[in-house]
């Protein structure tokens, strides 16, 4: 079956300390690696999109890459407004949808 | 402003009611889904619908019912028949499914049941 596995569940970081969040994934015949970002109560906010193995994408702090099995978000000095549940997805090369990971909530403490 | 609104943020209903969420998008997007959230779980997708009047059964499709009358418009009826409805209910929109295009989300509808 399809797997979408994220980790770790929630992260604590202080502000200014840089970390990776990773997204692992079992599918055969990626088409495309989505992530977002989730604040409590809202809906979720497109990140970025990854294609192929080796691609990298860069917003404000955040960097997100792509391997044959697993994508990482790096961030990069952290501010508190980072603050969120970041979620990726993939979608497998002939369906119809998406399959989202469970998330993690990651808090940058001041 | 393009971007897809729902409607409300919160409803309550009472057991054996039927309601209805709404889902607007002036983005001339093609696709659209609702997905089901419940904490601890990722996104769970109930219907989706690629061109007007027609839609398909996604993965937790029991209790659910949708129609797609216009492109603009996805309603989604929680029937009686779902038995454990309380949760967060997202709406999402895409140029083309099937295609790897990215889905952009609603701000939520969040239903408990009293």
């Amino acid at each position: 079956e399809d797997q979408v596995t994220q980790s770790p569940e929630a992260l604590r970081l202080q502000e200014g300390e840089s970390s990776s969040l990773n997204c692992s994934y079992t599918v055969s015949g990626l088409r495309g690696l989505f992530w977002y970002r989730q604040d409590p109560g809202k809906g979720p906010e497109f990140l970025f999109t990854l294609y192929s193995a080796g691609e990298e994408k860069e917003k404000e702090r955040l960097k997100a890459t792509l391997t044959k099995k697993e994508s990482f978000l790096h961030i990069t000095a952290p501010k508190p407004e980072d603050s969120a549940t970041y979620l990726c997805a993939v979608h497998q090369q002939g369906a119809q949808k998406l399959v989202f990971g469970q998330g993690t909530r990651l808090t940058i403490n001041p | 402003d393009g971007g897809i609104t729902q409607s409300p943020k919160y409803l309550f209903r009472k057991e054996g009611q039927n309601v209805t969420l709404s889902c607007e998008q002036n983005l001339n997007h093609d696709a659209m889904y609702w997905y089901r959230q419940d904490p601890g779980q990722g996104l769970r997708l109930i219907y989706y619908s690629q061109i007007v009047n027609d839609f398909q059964k996604g993965d937790i499709a029991e209790g659910y019912s949708v129609s797609r009358e216009k492109k603009e418009s996805f309603p989604l009826t929680v029937t009686s028949a779902q038995k454990n409805p309380t949760a967060f209910y997202l709406c999402a929109s895409s140029i083309v499914a099937g295609v790897s295009n990215e889905q952009f989300f609603g701000p939520g509808t969040r239903l408990t049941v009293l």
